[in-house]
């Protein structure tokens, strides 16, 4: 098992629509969740982190984290044409290693109009 | 402003050569991370280094190298260029948190790397 799998894509959505990316860990030890967006052809970028239980939204992105059950999910409203992108899931694994983020093989999503 | 920068952004070598990537950032960050990135397979971390004089290995690092002799820098040298390392590397920074937790990683433009 993958120590930080997403929903396999490409996840295609109408403009409008409500993105829905989830994201699993296999470490229960894991404490900082980190949600970046790429473009193609850049770098990537972050649209949200968060580190305790429950939702956390800024704009029309929302991070939710269960860390019982091991899953971080990221809802974007409202999709725009401009949020087509590669979703990247990044998490710290491990105890004292505490910079290092284990990052998901990423979602690629398309909004169309 | 703070920023973190690579060079060159684009580089071709052969086979066999020496090449080697720069990384500089001026957040002042502790943390510095090369990652390489392949279709299929995300980013996938290389080298790391939590302070001056302090390198680590990740989970690719075969062939590679990194020292860490200041802040602001960490160079990333391919030792004897080969074709698998074809690839789209990334230098990232964080800043160093209590607690066991992770700041978020800045990350640099990238070096587009291309072994003939």
């Amino acid at each position: 098992q993958k120590e930080v799998e997403q929903n396999s894509g490409p996840l295609s959505v109408p403009e409008g629509a409500i993105a829905s990316l989830n994201c699993t860990y296999s470490d229960r030890v894991s404490q900082s969740f980190f949600w970046y967006r790429q473009y193609s052809g850049k770098s990537p970028e972050l649209i949200m982190s968060i580190y305790s239980n429950g939702d956390k939204e800024d704009g029309r992105f929302t991070a939710q984290l269960n860390k019982a059950s091991q899953y971080v999910s990221l809802l974007i409203r409202d999709s725009q044409p401009s949020d087509s992108a590669t979703y990247l899931c990044a998490v710290k694994t491990g105890g004292t290693s505490y910079g290092k983020l284990t990052f998901g093989q990423g979602t690629i999503l398309t909004v169309h109009p | 402003d703070a920023e973190i920068t690579q060079s060159p952004r684009h580089k071709i070598t052969e086979t066999g050569r020496q090449v080697t990537l720069a990384c500089h950032q001026t957040w002042n960050h502790n943390n510095m991370f090369w990652y390489r990135q392949d279709l299929g397979h995300g980013l996938r971390l290389i080298h790391y280094s939590y302070g001056v004089h302090d390198t680590n290995k990740g989970e690719v690092s075969d062939g590679y190298s990194v020292s860490r002799s200041n802040t602001e820098d960490l160079p990333l040298t391919l030792e004897s260029a080969a074709s698998s390392q074809t690839s789209v590397y990334f230098c990232a920074s964080s800043e160093r948190l209590q607690g066991g937790l992770a700041d978020t990683q800045y990350f640099g433009p990238g070096t587009r790397l291309t072994v003939l």
